[in-house]
């Protein structure tokens, strides 16, 4: 079935550092690919998406680049601040599984001053 | 404005006392869904509804029901609840199940403890 792999958290960052997260994933066909996020005591939102191959999405600074030849969609922000503490999660929706997300396991980002 | 509610937010109850969990959403979606979100595990689906009357299971059905009568409306229940059903709750939804893009709208979460 299809899965998703993220990288272990807690990640602990200095303010302005570069952050990169890695997402994989195994899947049939051609999803879509998710990053949601999650702050403290919230509901998941929606980061940014990419329905097809190359695409790049982007939103906030966050970017992430679908590729299918390494089924990755690693998450990237060039300066981060402490505001974007939170966890973040990636997910894929598959064609013909009705909408249903398969979420990574999160991984949480510490942003400090 | 465009939101996804759900009640209660906390509930702390004991094994085997039925309780409802009720999720709304104000965007006339067809889809919504039910998540349990557990520490190392993510999120993973429990339900789902495509439309009004229909209902299926998603990856951990078991212990719970749901129902669609309504389209803004879609409740999750425990008839017996048990201890490993201590969980973070969210409902979804999204305009419709059919295409890969659409996003989903998540409601703040229920924290449920049961003792």
């Amino acid at each position: 079935g299809d899965s998703v792999t993220q990288m272990e958290g807690p990640v602990t960052l200095s303010e302005e550092a570069f952050l990169t997260i890695n997402c994989t994933y195994t899947a049939t066909g051609y999803p879509s690919l998710f990053w949601y996020v999650q702050y403290p005591g919230e509901g998941l939102q929606l980061l940014l998406k990419a329905t097809k191959a190359d695409d790049k999405g982007s939103n906030k600074g966050f970017e992430a680049t679908y590729r299918k030849e390494t089924t990755s969609f690693h998450l990237e922000k060039g300066s981060v601040q402490v505001s974007d503490s939170a966890v973040y999660f990636c997910a894929l929706k598959n064609t013909g599984t009705a909408s249903k997300l398969t979420f990574g396991t999160g991984t949480r980002l510490q942003v400090t001053l | 404005e465009a939101q996804v509610t759900q009640n209660p937010r906390y509930l702390i109850t004991v094994t085997g006392k039925k309780l409802t969990v009720t999720c709304s959403q104000n965007m006339n979606h067809e889809y919504m869904s039910w998540y349990r979100q557990d520490p190392g595990l993510g999120l993973r689906q429990i339900y789902y509804s495509m439309n009004v009357e229909v209902t299926d299971k998603g990856d951990v059905p078991e212990g719970y029901k749901v129902s669609r009568k309504e389209k803004r409306n879609f409740p999750l229940i425990l008839e017996s609840p048990s201890p490993n059903q201590t969980s973070l709750y969210f409902c979804a939804s999204s305009l419709n199940g059919a295409s890969g893009g659409n996003e989903q709208f998540f409601g703040p979460g229920t924290r449920l403890t049961v003792l």
